[in-house]
């Protein structure tokens, strides 16, 4: 299995509050990305990283920020939480181009705005 | 962007039996992805297969990426294969991987 952990596993919060979702990986792979999977939508794009302190946006990228400052931690953040990001979170990483490689899939974060 | 679509969108069966999955997608690939998502949420890579025939166990994939489909044949179908199984591929050049709505799988005992 890649190494891949995410951290909190679950979290519940209240709406107006911020938030901070870790993704840690150990197989230095180039690339991370941020996904939310939410029922009848499947799982969509939020942010992606191609190196340290590269980011850029996904299909679902407002109200969320990113941000990568070494190569194995990928942190998405929720400055104001609202009930709309209630959703599950996949961290996910490939090694480069998701055109040509294989991504792997951290476990998941629950997350319940309330 | 590409578009992602898989059938049947649910499948239920006996414990044995043998299921066929597919995924059509509307442009060219150079990857496509099978997942299994477990009932407990977890996202498990079955296959890479852009072209070409893969087989792992009772699982193998087929793609043929001339005619944009895949399909993913469970053999011999166990319990512990329920749950929902997604393909997904990228547009090209891009980053972003389109997942298609997945075929949710019960197999009953």
């Amino acid at each position: 299995d890649a190494g891949i952990t995410q951290s909190p596993r679950h979290k519940v919060t209240e709406t107006g509050t911020p938030v901070t979702l870790r993704c840690h990986q150990t197989e230095n792979h180039r690339y991370m990305y941020w996904y939310r999977q939410d029922p009848g939508h499947g799982l969509r794009l939020i942010h992606y990283s191609y190196g340290v302190k590269d980011t850029d946006k996904g299909e679902v990228s407002d109200g969320y920020s990113v941000s990568r400052s070494k190569t194995e931690d990928f942190l998405l953040t929720l400055e104001s939480a609202t009930s709309s990001q209630t959703s599950v979170y996949f961290c996910a990483i490939s090694e480069s181009l998701s055109s040509y490689n294989e991504q792997f899939f951290g476990p998941g974060t629950r997350l319940t705005v309330l | 962007g590409i578009q992602v679509e898989q059938s049947p969108p649910d499948l239920i069966l006996q414990e044995g039996a043998n299921s066929t999955l597919r995924c059509n997608f509307s442009d060219s690939v150079n990857n496509l992805q099978w997942f299994h998502q477990n009932p407990w949420g977890q996202l498990i890579n079955l296959f890479y297969i852009p072209s070409g025939t893969k087989q792992n166990g009772r699982l193998s994939a087929t793609t043929v990426a001339t005619e944009r489909y895949s399909l993913l044949y469970i053999s011999s179908s166990q319990t512990t294969d329920s749950g929902v199984y997604f393909c997904a591929a990228p547009n090209f050049g891009n980053e972003k991987l389109t997942f298609g709505t997945g075929t949710r799988l019960t197999i009953i005992p």
